[in-house]
């Protein structure tokens, strides 16, 4: 079955700096990328998605890139806000379910 | 308002005693699912439903079972809860019977089980 890595596991940053985070996935049949941001005691929430046929995607201070070739797709936090602080979830959707990667924590230092 | 709802929010239970949780949506959502999410490990999918009387197991379907009878319910049954399904649960939905697409979350369950 389909396993994601996501990484890093923790990224702290300075107020307006920028954040990535990266997620591999090894189901060549994914096709679907979404990412969630969890903020602490609440639920998870999408902030954006790619699919397979497109390899980057832009919604204001957030992009992600998708290399299908070497099964790879990032986040990308541009002059990143304290807002931004939360756990952020990678997942890839080979057929009709859903597989997460293990989060990574991001610290926005003001 | 859309959303997706669950009950309990907590709960504490002993080892071997049924549970259900439930989960509803208000969205007509093709799609459902549950999770449990577990520190370091992210969210995992325990059973996935594409359209009523459709389900399929997700990563960790063990010790789980679920029903969908309706378009708008889910829950999720534990038969025989042991320790190590402590967790917190998340039921969610998706208008697309993929499941490709947004899915939205309920608050989550915290299981607790002794």
């Amino acid at each position: 079955g389909e396993n994601v890595e996501q990484h890093p596991s923790t990224l702290s940053v300075q107020e307006g700096d920028s954040a990535v985070i990266k997620c591999t996935y090894s189901d060549s049949a994914s096709n679907y990328f979404p990412w969630y941001k969890q903020e602490l005691g609440k639920r998870p929430q999408l902030i954006i998605d790619i699919r397979s046929n497109v390899g980057e995607k832009k919604d204001q201070r957030i992009a992600v890139t998708l290399n299908k070739t070497a099964k790879h797709f990032s986040l990308h936090i541009t002059e990143t806000q304290p807002e931004d602080s939360a756990v952020y979830f990678c997942a890839a959707s080979p057929y009709n379910d859903m597989r997460f990667g293990a989060g990574t924590r991001l610290t926005v230092k003001p | 308002e859309a959303q997706v709802t669950q009950n309990p929010r907590y709960l504490i239970t002993v080892t071997g005693k049924k549970l259900t949780v439930t989960c509803s949506q208000n969205m007509n959502h093709e799609y459902m699912s549950w999770y449990r999410q577990d520190p370091g490990l992210g969210l995992r999918q325990i059973y996935y439903s594409m359209n009523v009387e459709v389900t399929d197991k997700g990563d960790v379907p063990e010790g789980y079972k679920v029903s969908r009878k309706e378009k708008r319910n889910f829950p999720l049954i534990l038969e025989s809860p042991s320790p190590n399904q402590t967790s917190l649960y998340f039921c969610a939905s998706a208008l697309l019977t993929s499941g490709t697409d947004t899915q939205y979350f309920g608050p989550g369950t915290r299981l607790t089980v002794l």
